[in-house]
């Protein structure tokens, strides 16, 4: 069965300071890929998907995420990260061209410091 | 505004009664999902429904049914609650199963006692 890893479960990062969020999914086919961001109290929002295409995947509020096919991975990222990106991030992967099930991972949860 | 609208926002229920988690949404997907979160593990998918007529056990389906009589309409049910059900239940639709991304209602927090 496909499943979604999220390595880290709480970063703690400065203003100013670059983020990488790791996501990796087991899985050997076709993958859609997404990032959504849990704001405190909110539901949960888009940041960016992939498809197909460039594997560089540009969101928004400057973060990106890359897919690399050989490490199974979908790692986010922002150079310089601020105050209100406080939130919880999530990677979904919906694994094959058929398949009906969006799977979610655990979870990070990202604490940026004024 | 256009989107999902799940109700009630929050409920306490007593073990062993029944309750049905409502959600509504008005952008014609053909795809709705239930999910729960729970800390530490993330959303995990209860039930699903690629179109009208049509539902699927997710990874975590057990004391939960639904039913998709209409595009609109995608309820949860539980039908004898147990305490390991309190969570906050996410409803979201997906134009199509293999369209686009998930739009997510606002929540809905069950506490079971």
């Amino acid at each position: 069965a496909q499943s979604v890893s999220q390595h880290n479960h709480h970063v703690i990062l400065s203003e100013a300071a670059s983020l990488e969020l790791g996501c990796n999914y087991s899985y050997g086919g076709t993958v859609n890929l997404f990032w959504y961001v849990q704001y405190p109290g909110q539901h949960l929002q888009l940041l960016l998907k992939y498809f197909s295409g460039d594997p560089l995947v540009k969101g928004i509020k400057g973060f990106e995420a890359e897919f690399i096919k050989s490490k199974f991975s979908f790692n986010l990222r922002k150079p310089s990260v601020q105050w209100s990106d406080t939130a919880e991030y999530f990677c979904a992967v919906k694994a094959g061209s058929s398949a009906s099930k969006i799977i979610f991972g655990s979870g990070t949860r990202l604490s940026i410091r004024p | 505004t256009a989107g999902i609208t799940q109700a009630p926002t929050s409920q306490i229920l007593a073990a062993g009664r029944s309750m049905t988690l409502r959600c509504t949404q008005d952008m014609r997907h053909n795809a709705m999902y239930w999910y729960r979160q729970d800390l530490g593990l993330g959303l995990r998918l209860i039930h699903y429904s690629n179109t009208a007529g049509t539902t699927g056990k997710g990874e975590v389906p057990d004391g939960y049914s639904v039913s998709r009589a209409n595009t609109d309409d995608f309820p949860l049910t539980l039908a004898s609650a147990v305490p390991s059900q309190t969570s906050v239940y996410f409803c979201a639709s997906r134009l199509d199963r293999d369209v686009g991304e998930l739009f997510f209602g606002e929540g809905s927090r069950l506490t079971v006692l």
